[in-house]
Formats: structure tokens, C-alpha cells, sequence
């Protein structure tokens, strides 16, 4: 079954930092385009960074140089680092194959970050 | 950054109803638009891309129309798992960016 599972939200203090893991089974990460996208509690959806199956990252402007995509190819995951968190990180953060470059397909449940102190 | 607008923000609607919601680009985007449904505390799911192509398994009342600046999605009869929020999304360009969401809910 093509499925993705999102894990690694949790409660962080302002200023720390917290890595998300997105595990994929059916296919593989690594030769797709793949996307994190997060929703405030009660806001729309804003998408974060995406990696290229080729190694390429883009961010919003908002998590730039605070944020890092990456996958590791051998466990068919992809993960996001998020440094120097704010309260406006908020947010369940939802993990998706950008497939072909076209369409958000396959989305993870989400895992729900709070940055509180 | 494009900026996406829907219309309306939320709108009323019975089982059968047929229901258009539009979407604008800030600036021409050729097709590159989808179109995605969320549930409540579900994550969203791919209806429509490149404008007006169905997505795998999407019930056929579903379709998009549109290009350059101007998109709509109509449900042709409204069923009662239609209930939820749509949202556009552009990916002509970096960032990416959503529409802020239309809620179709039961009059």
C-alpha cells in the first residue's frame, strides 16, 4: 500500500528545535519530489519546502533559513528540521509526494507541533 | 509570491445543488492548479490538477476548468461526503501557494 506516516511533533519551547519524520512505504522517496505543508489550528493550508528527486530544496519564505528538508534514502524517509522555533511554527505539519511536479497525491496524517513555553 | 483568492470565503448548500467555486491568481499561472478537499481533522486529498484533470479514483461530479489567471470547481450534484473545505493551489512558481479555502457546509 502507497501510504506516508508522519511522527516527531511534540511540544518545544520558543527557540528550540524539533526534526520531523515522514516514513513511505510504496514507493520510493527518493525519486519523487517530495513536500512538507502545515495548517495553524483553525487557518488554511501553507505550503513549507519541497526536495527534488534530484537534490533540489525550496523553501517559503517564512521557514527559510530556519528549516531543512531532507530524506535518507536507506529508510525511505523524509525528515524536517526545524530550528529557532516561533509560536507562529504552530501547526500540524503534513508530509506529501509532489508527484511528477504537478500534484500533492499521497499526504501522511500529520503530526501536531506546538511551540509554547 | 502569487496571491490566490477564492470565492465565496463559505457557502450554503443542499444534497444536489451544483456548486462553483472560483479561484484567482495574482498573476497568469498557464494551468498549474490543483484543487484539494479536507475534511476535519483529516489531511487534504487531491481532487483535480493541472487545472481539469481528475485524479485517480475522484468521483466524476468533480471537475475544473480554467487557465491563466481565472479557475473554477464545480460539483455537478452535491452528495453529503462533499461537505468540507477547497482549497486552490498553484505551483506555476516558488513558493507555492494555497488559496485560503472555500467551506461548503449543509444549509
Amino acid at each position: 500500500e502507497v501510504q506516508l506516516v508522519d511522527s516527531g511533533g511534540g511540544l518545544v519551547q520558543p527557540g528550540g528545535s524539533l526534526r520531523l519524520s515522514c516514513a513511505a512505504s510504496g514507493f520510493t522517496v527518493s525519486s519523487n519530489y517530495m513536500s512538507w505543508v502545515r495548517q495553524a489550528p483553525g487557518k488554511g493550508l501553507e505550503w513549507v519546502s519541497v526536495i527534488y528527486s534530484g537534490g533540489s530544496t525550496y523553501y517559503a519564505d517564512s521557514v527559510k533559513g530556519r528549516f531543512t528538508i531532507s530524506r535518507d534514502n536507506s529508510k525511505n524517509t523524509l525528515y524536517l528540521q526545524m530550528n529557532s522555533l516561533r509560536a507562529d511554527d504552530t501547526a500540524v505539519y503534513y508530509c506529501a509526494r509532489y508527484w511528477g511536479g504537478d500534484a500533492l497525491d499521497i499526504w501522511g496524517q500529520g503530526t501536531m507541533v506546538t511551540v509554547s513555553s | 509570491a502569487i496571491q490566490m483568492t477564492q470565492s465565496p470565503s463559505s457557502l450554503s448548500a443542499s444534497v444536489g445543488d451544483r456548486v462553483t467555486i472560483t479561484c484567482r491568481a495574482s498573476q497568469g499561472i498557464r494551468n498549474d492548479l490543483g484543487w484539494y478537499q479536507q475534511k476535519p481533522g483529516k489531511a487534504p486529498k487531491l481532487l483535480i490538477y493541472a487545472a481539469s484533470i481528475l485524479q485517480s479514483g475522484v468521483p466524476s461530479r468533480f471537475s475544473g476548468s480554467g487557465s491563466g489567471t481565472d479557475f473554477t470547481l464545480t460539483i455537478s450534484s452535491l452528495q453529503p461526503e462533499d461537505f468540507a473545505t477547497y482549497y486552490c493551489l498553484q505551483d506555476f512558481n516558488y513558493p507555492i501557494t494555497f488559496g485560503p479555502g472555500t467551506k461548503v457546509d449543509i444549509e
